[in-house]
């Protein structure tokens, strides 16, 4: 089935600083990818909805220079969550659609910002 | 406004048991997608389904349109199915977005 890499799987970073989070579809191309956010026993929620070559849309509520998404290319979306703080500590998903109506999913990544 | 709901929230299961987990979604849909997220936070997409059934191995899911409900049923069910399983539909405005059900959690005990 489809592969879809989000790197890196973990990371603790301190206040303040920065952390970039990848998402690449491996085999595929996918002109919309997906940033999702989760919290503890909590669904899945839509952070943005990341377009190939142009801005990413975001979802109510959610800073767009806080969470900064580039998408360069059919492959790779990043997120860059800028300044952290221990509130925005939380697991991240992207998804990749390749089509209509199908998503793949990455593994996530778990944020913890001391 | 799409609503999604699951049944049951929580599951626990012998080995060996059939199980069934249900979603019942309020709008009409071209798709449905049934989502497995382990301990660890990984998802994995089971299922996308938009009439009839499905099979992959051990698991299999209906839908029906009309009735707007699909279930996933696991046969045979083992300690590493333990997971939770989500439903998710496409939204009534922006079939792009997801909506996601607040998630079955199974727990499978030898």
């Amino acid at each position: 089935g489809a592969v879809v890499s989000q790197h890196p799987s973990w990371v603790i970073c301190k206040s303040g600083t920065s952390v970039k989070i990848e998402c690449r579809s491996l085999d595929f191309q996918a002109t919309t990818m997906f940033w999702y956010r989760q919290f503890p026993k909590q669904s899945l929620m839509l952070m943005a909805t990341s377009n190939e070559g142009s801005k990413a849309t975001y979802e109510q509520g959610v800073e767009k220079d806080k969470f900064l998404i580039n998408h360069a290319s059919l492959t790779l979306s990043t997120l860059t969550v800028t300044s952290a703080h221990p509130e925005d500590s939380s697991f991240y998903i992207c998804s990749a659609r390749p089509s209509e109506n199908i998503q793949y999913f990455g593994a996530g990544t778990r944020l913890s910002v001391l | 406004k799409n609503e999604v709901e699951q049944s049951p929230q929580n599951l626990t299961a012998q080995e060996g048991e059939f199980i069934t987990i249900n979603c019942s979604y309020s709008v009409g849909i071209s798709a449905l997608h049934w989502l497995q997220q382990h301990p660890g936070g990984g998802i994995v997409s089971l299922f996308m389904l938009s009439s009839g059934k499905k099979k992959h191995g051990r698991l299999i899911a209906t839908i029906n349109i009309q009735e707007k409900h699909s279930s996933l049923h696991i046969t045979a069910s083992h300690p590493r199915d333990s997971a939770v399983y989500i439903c998710a539909v496409p939204g009534s405005y922006n079939t792009d977005k997801l909506i996601f059900g607040t998630g079955t959690r199974l727990q499978v005990f030898p």
